[in-house]
């Protein structure tokens, strides 16, 4: 059973460009759950999502972050006109519900750098 | 809001010495307790985790956290580190938030383990 799928694993972006990051979630699983570690800090929750709604996006900078998770295929996070604060390593977890007691399956994250 | 401190930025043992890695956590309500570990470039895999029950909990990798409502503190432990240990580790309390599990983590704890 595969695990929590994310890519890329590095990305380059230079400023005012936008990421992509993509998460494909474990098979079963339709909860997903996006996080940001910046250097140096412990990882900070950004959304969570269903299968086609946003569930809670209060971790989620006001403007130019979006998330989604359509009905096929897999949850992206685009950032829109990336500016250098961006630069950190983006986490998507995965469960297969939203109980509390579930475990939240991490991928290996996505580092993104911008120039 | 719910709030994880991880007083210990760095701690270095020798390999075979005991280990503990203190965590504590400020939460309203009974607290959902987790411990992940990060190798360097890598996502998360939890350790362990705590809902009820035993206060004692039992991990992977022989590690074992013991919860301590009287001082609000989820510390980690294992009695003989190996240098395969060295890592990253996050203590996280989740809490319903939106309908979902929403983890907030400590800063990390970085470990280093002496030959």
């Amino acid at each position: 059973n595969a695990g929590v799928m994310q890519n890329p694993r590095h990305l380059v972006r230079r400023r005012g460009q936008e990421a992509r990051l993509r998460c494909s979630p474990m098979k079963g699983h339709s909860h997903v759950y996006w996080y940001r570690q910046l250097p140096e800090e412990g990882l900070k929750f950004m959304v969570y999502l269903q299968k086609e709604n946003i569930i809670d996006e209060s971790g989620m900078p006001k403007e130019r972050f979006s998330a989604e998770f359509p009905k096929e295929g897999p949850s992206i996070l685009r950032i829109q006109q990336v500016v250098r604060g961006d630069s950190a390593a983006y986490f998507c977890a995965s469960s297969p519900s939203g109980l509390v007691a579930d475990t939240q399956y991490f991928g290996p994250g996505t580092r993104l750098t911008v120039l | 809001a719910q709030s994880v401190t991880q007083p210990d930025i760095h701690i270095t043992v020798s390999e075979g010495a005991s280990l503990e890695l203190r965590c504590n956590y400020s939460y309203g309500a009974t607290p959902y307790l987790f411990w992940y570990v990060q190798s360097p470039g890598q996502g998360l895999q939890l350790l362990l985790k705590y809902f009820s029950g035993d206060t004692l909990v039992q991990g992977i990798k022989g590690f074992e956290a013991e919860f301590k409502r009287s001082q609000s503190s989820f510390n980690l432990r294992k009695p003989s580190v190996h240098w395969s240990d060295a890592a990253e580790y996050f203590c996280a309390v989740g809490a319903v938030s939106g309908g979902g599990n929403k983890l907030t983590f400590g800063t990390g704890t970085q470990l280093k383990v002496e030959l």
